[in-house]
């Protein structure tokens, strides 16, 4: 089936540093979704993309629908210890005319040191 | 918080056992997922629903057994699980089938079969 390679796989960084980490895909998705999860909890919805180079922005995360519609980047600037947690990518084939169901990716795990 | 909650949040459980895993949204949405999460694993789509039917399932195993009784509740009914089973049972909950993409999560039950 269908796969999505996401990296790095983990990070851990210095607050107020940047971050950034892709997924990428042999097929093409028709939307790309960024979620993050802390421990204990359930994914939370970050970043929601549409169109083929497409940017959006949640405060200080940004992600971009890559213009192949093979790849999505997420970034977060000047980190803050809030930001631990795992990230996941998640993309939504288009079948024949019908939304396939979301593919996640393995999951970024950010590590924030004060 | 979500908007969908999920419970019992952890559950031990013996190989011969019967338990059910619930969920519940408060979203007013017509779709309703099940997910298995397991460590360094992407997630499993298991179970999908729309408008209280089963729309897909994913080849799992007779063992988990889903219920929707209406739109707002979906069950997990497990019997006879295996020590493999162990992992995090998320539910969802989006829309309506044509919105896919904008998943809820609830918080999930950890499971443990012993």
């Amino acid at each position: 089936g269908q796969q999505l390679n996401q990296s790095p796989q983990s990070m851990f960084i210095q607050e107020g540093e940047d971050v950034s980490m892709n997924c990428t895909s042999s097929s093409i998705f028709n939307t790309w979704l960024w979620y993050k999860q802390d421990p204990g909890e359930g994914p939370v919805l970050l970043i929601a993309l549409y169109k083929a180079g497409e940017l959006t922005s949640n405060g200080r995360l940004t992600a971009q629908f890559g213009i192949t519609r093979k790849d999505s980047f997420l970034n977060i600037s000047a980190s803050i210890p809030s930001d631990v947690g795992i990230y996941f990518c998640a993309g939504q084939p288009f079948y024949g005319g019908s939304q396939g169901n979301l593919i996640f990716g393995k999951g970024t795990k950010l590590s924030v040191k004060p | 918080e979500t908007g969908v909650t999920q419970t019992p949040r952890h559950l031990v459980m013996g190989m011969t056992n019967k338990k059910s895993l619930k969920c519940e949204q408060h979203l007013g949405h017509n779709a309703m997922y099940w997910y298995k999460q397991s460590a360094k694993k992407p997630l499993e789509l298991m179970f999908v629903y729309n408008f209280k039917e089963q729309t897909e399932n994913n080849s799992v195993p007779s063992r988990f057994s889903p219920e929707c009784p209406n739109s707002s509740h979906l069950f997990l009914h497990l019997h006879t699980l295996q020590p493999e089973d162990s992992a995090l049972y998320l539910c969802a909950s989006s829309q309506d089938p044509g919105t896919k993409e904008t998943q809820y999560f609830g918080p999930g039950t950890r499971l443990l079969v012993l």
